[in-house]
């Protein structure tokens, strides 16, 4: 049972380019989201989608982009990284009134 | 606006002593509240939750968590450290039965000396 799973676990950009994060989970959850993890900042929401074909923003959406592609894959886009993106990031997932499983991380360096 | 404070980026306790993470939070609706752990380069998992049933929650390792409304607190205790507790600790907050959609604390990393 391989939960929520996140590829890649490191990634190196250049100011500029573009990337996608992926994110899976085999749990047959509604749900999905995406945060990232900065030092004394704890976690931050970026973008949640609460069923397949719906997303909506969270607290820090700007410069990044999602897809809900199915109930299973919640991908996260940076179409033109800046160092400030420099971060780890989560993908989770839940049904409601459930408690939320997180991925890994995505360790992601912006140069 | 929901918020959640951590008090102590940092606790420090020798092996055996008592563990208490604070967190208080506020919300203009009866909260679900959460403690995650994580470990080194893991994902977060979960400690416990309150969702509005037993004040006084428990939950995995041996950690237990009491909600005070009048206080507006979620603090996190443990009676016996054990090496194997350090790890980073966060507090969280939901205003819905959403859970996945959180408001984080700044999070407690705890040091467990020998």
């Amino acid at each position: 049972n391989a939960g929520v799973t996140q590829t890649p676990k490191f990634q190196v950009l250049k100011t500029g380019q573009s990337m996608t994060l992926q994110c899976a989970q085999d749990m047959n959850h509604n749900s999905m989201y995406w945060y990232r993890q900065d030092p004394g900042m704890g976690l931050r929401l970026i973008y949640y989608s609460a069923s397949e074909g719906t997303t909506d923003k969270g607290e820090v959406p700007n410069g990044y982009n999602v897809s809900r592609l199915n109930k299973r894959e919640f991908s996260l886009r940076l179409e033109s990284a800046a160092p400030s993106q420099t971060s780890v990031y989560f993908c989770a997932s839940d049904m409601t009134t459930t408690e939320a499983f997180f991925g890994q991380g995505t360790r992601l360096t912006v140069v | 606006a929901q918020s959640v404070t951590q008090l102590g980026s940092h606790v420090s306790v020798s092996e055996g002593a008592l563990v208490l993470l604070r967190c208080n939070y506020s919300s203009s609706v009866p909260p679900y509240l959460f403690w995650y752990v994580q470990y080194p380069n893991q994902g977060l998992q979960l400690l416990l939750k309150y969702t509005s049933a037993a004040t006084l929650v428990k939950g995995i390792n041996g950690f237990e968590a009491e909600f005070k409304k009048s206080e507006t607190s979620f603090h996190l205790t443990k009676p016996s450290a054990h090496m194997s507790d350090a790890a980073e600790y966060f507090c969280a907050v939901s205003e819905s039965s959403n859970t996945g959609k959180l408001i984080f604390g700044q999070g407690t990393t705890l040091q467990v000396k020998p």
